[in-house]
């Protein structure tokens, strides 16, 4: 079945680090893939996506590369900052299957950015 | 904000009891998604609704049931509850079945003593 990998944590990082958080998927067919976010204390809040191979999604400085070939959606940021200080969530949904409505999520990754 | 209404926000209750969690998904969707999240078990998807059917089911328990009303709202019923029922449940919505963007509620927390 439809499952994600990502890397685990907790990842530490000094502000104005590179970051990255590795995320590969398995998947039959051509899933959405997207990339969550939750604050301490809050929800899921979708942080970007991408629907079809070699799509980038980005947002808040954050990017993402839907590679097929690879099966990964790599999260990445150039420059961190301590508000980015959170849990990622990388995720898919698939385009077909009894299950194809809802997201699956890999474990999380949790990254603490220090000032 | 991103839409999605959960009620209650924080819950405590003690072991065999029942409960019900509430969500009113975003304005004109028809899909409706719970979720459970622990820290043992990470993001775990309960169940799916579309436009009150059901569509797909996870690892709900069979004490556990839902289901979506004809104003689009859900509900989740949780019945004799343990201990390791503790969790953070999500309901997100999405305008359609698949592939489109689904977006989340910010829980509720659910505390078994």
């Amino acid at each position: 079945g439809n499952s994600v990998t990502q890397m685990e944590g907790p990842v530490t990082l000094s502000e104005e680090a590179f970051l990255t958080i590795n995320c590969t998927y398995t998947a039959t067919g051509y899933p959405s893939l997207f990339w969550y976010v939750q604050y301490p204390g809050e929800g899921l809040q979708l942080l970007l996506k991408a629907t079809k191979a070699d799509d980038k999604g980005s947002n808040k400085g954050f990017e993402a590369t839907y590679r097929k070939e690879t099966t990964s959606f790599h999260l990445e940021k150039g420059s961190v900052q301590v508000s980015d200080s959170a849990v990622y969530f990388c995720a898919l949904r698939g385009d077909y299957g009894g299950s194809q409505g809802n997201l699956i999520f890999g474990k999380g990754t949790k990254l603490s950015v220090k000032p | 904000d991103s839409g999605v209404t959960q009620t209650p926000k924080h819950l405590i209750t003690a072991t065999g009891q029942r409960v019900t969690l509430r969500c009113s998904p975003r304005s004109g969707d028809l899909s409706v998604y719970w979720y459970q999240q622990s820290l043992d078990q990470g993001l775990q998807f309960l169940i799916q609704y579309y436009n009150g059917e059901e569509r797909a089911k996870g690892n709900i328990l069979e004490r556990f049931s839902a289901q979506q009303f004809p104003d689009l709202h859900s509900e989740l019923n949780l019945s004799s509850l343990e201990l390791g029922d503790s969790a953070l449940y999500f309901c997100a919505s999405s305008l359609q079945e698949r592939r489109d963007t689904i977006y989340f509620g910010e829980g509720s927390w659910l505390t078994v003593v």
